[in-house]
C-alpha cells in the first residue's frame, strides 16, 4: 500500500521568510514523488517531481523539494516566500510499479505582506 | 496547445438521477483519472484508464462507474446521484509515471 502525509493542515508566514512544507510517504519500492499547488477557485498545477537522481529537484515559481530516503520525505522548500504563494499544497505519491498516485490531504498556506 | 477539458463546470442535480461528467484531453496521454475533492480534503482517486475501452478501480469506486470510448474521451457516470456525492470532481490526463495535466474541474452539488 501507498499513502502520503501532509501532517501540517495550515501554515502561516510573513512573506520574505523561508518555507518549508512538510510530506512524508510510505511505499515499500522506489517512489515517484510530486508537488502540486492550487490556487483559491482554481485547479491544480504541477511544480515539481521527484523520480531518480539528484535529491533536491528544482521546480517552477522559484520551489525546491529535497528527497529523503532515510526518512521517507519529501518537503517542499523556498526562500524568501512571497503573498502569492499563498495556495494550497499537495504532495503525491506514485509507486514504480502501479498505476495510481495517491495525493495527501493538502497544506493550506498563507503568506502575510 | 494541450489541456484537460472538463464539462460542464458545474451542475446541479436530483437525489436518484443520473449524471455523466465528461473529460476530453488533447495531450495525447494514455492515462485518464477522475478524483473528487471534498471541502477540507485532498484527492480521492475514483476509477482511471490507461487504454481506451478499459477502465479500473481507483479508491473509492462504489456509488460511480466511469467510460473510456477513446484516447481522449473519459467520462463518470453517477447512476444514481446522492447527497454524498456533492464535491468538486477533477480529471486528469498523464503519459504515465510522470506529472499530471488536470482538468478545471466540475462543482457538482446534489440536491
Amino acid at each position: 500500500a501507498q499513502s502520503v502525509d501532509q501532517p501540517d493542515a495550515h501554515v502561516t508566514l510573513y512573506e520574505g521568510a523561508s518555507l518549508e512544507l512538510r510530506c512524508s510517504y510510505s511505499y515499500s519500492a522506489a517512489p515517484y514523488l510530486f508537488w502540486y499547488v492550487q490556487y483559491p477557485g482554481q485547479s491544480l498545477q504541477f511544480l515539481l517531481k521527484y523520480i531518480t537522481g539528484d535529491a533536491v529537484v528544482k521546480g517552477t515559481k522559484g520551489f525546491e523539494a529535497e528527497f529523503r530516503k532515510s526518512n521517507s520525505s519529501f518537503n517542499l522548500k523556498k526562500s524568501p516566500a512571497h503573498w502569492s504563494d499563498s495556495a494550497k499544497y499537495f504532495c503525491a505519491l506514485e509507486g514504480s510499479n502501479t498505476d495510481k498516485v495517491v495525493f495527501g490531504t493538502g497544506t493550506r498556506l498563507q503568506v502575510s505582506p | 496547445e494541450a489541456a484537460v477539458t472538463q464539462s460542464p463546470r458545474s451542475k446541479v442535480a436530483v437525489t436518484g438521477g443520473k449524471v455523466t461528467l465528461s473529460c476530453h484531453q488533447t495531450n495525447n496521454h494514455d492515462y485518464m483519472y477522475w478524483y473528487r475533492q471534498d471541502t477540507g480534503h485532498g484527492l480521492r482517486l475514483i476509477h482511471y484508464s490507461y487504454v481506451a475501452d478499459s477502465t479500473e478501480k481507483g479508491d473509492i469506486p462504489d456509488g460511480y462507474k466511469a467510460s473510456r470510448p477513446s484516447q481522449e474521451n473519459f467520462s463518470l457516470i453517477l447512476e444514481l446521484a446522492s447527497l454524498s456525492q456533492t464535491a468538486v470532481y477533477f480529471c486528469a490526463s498523464s503519459p504515465g509515471h510522470s506529472d499530471y495535466t488536470f482538468g478545471s474541474g466540475t462543482r457538482l452539488l446534489v440536491i
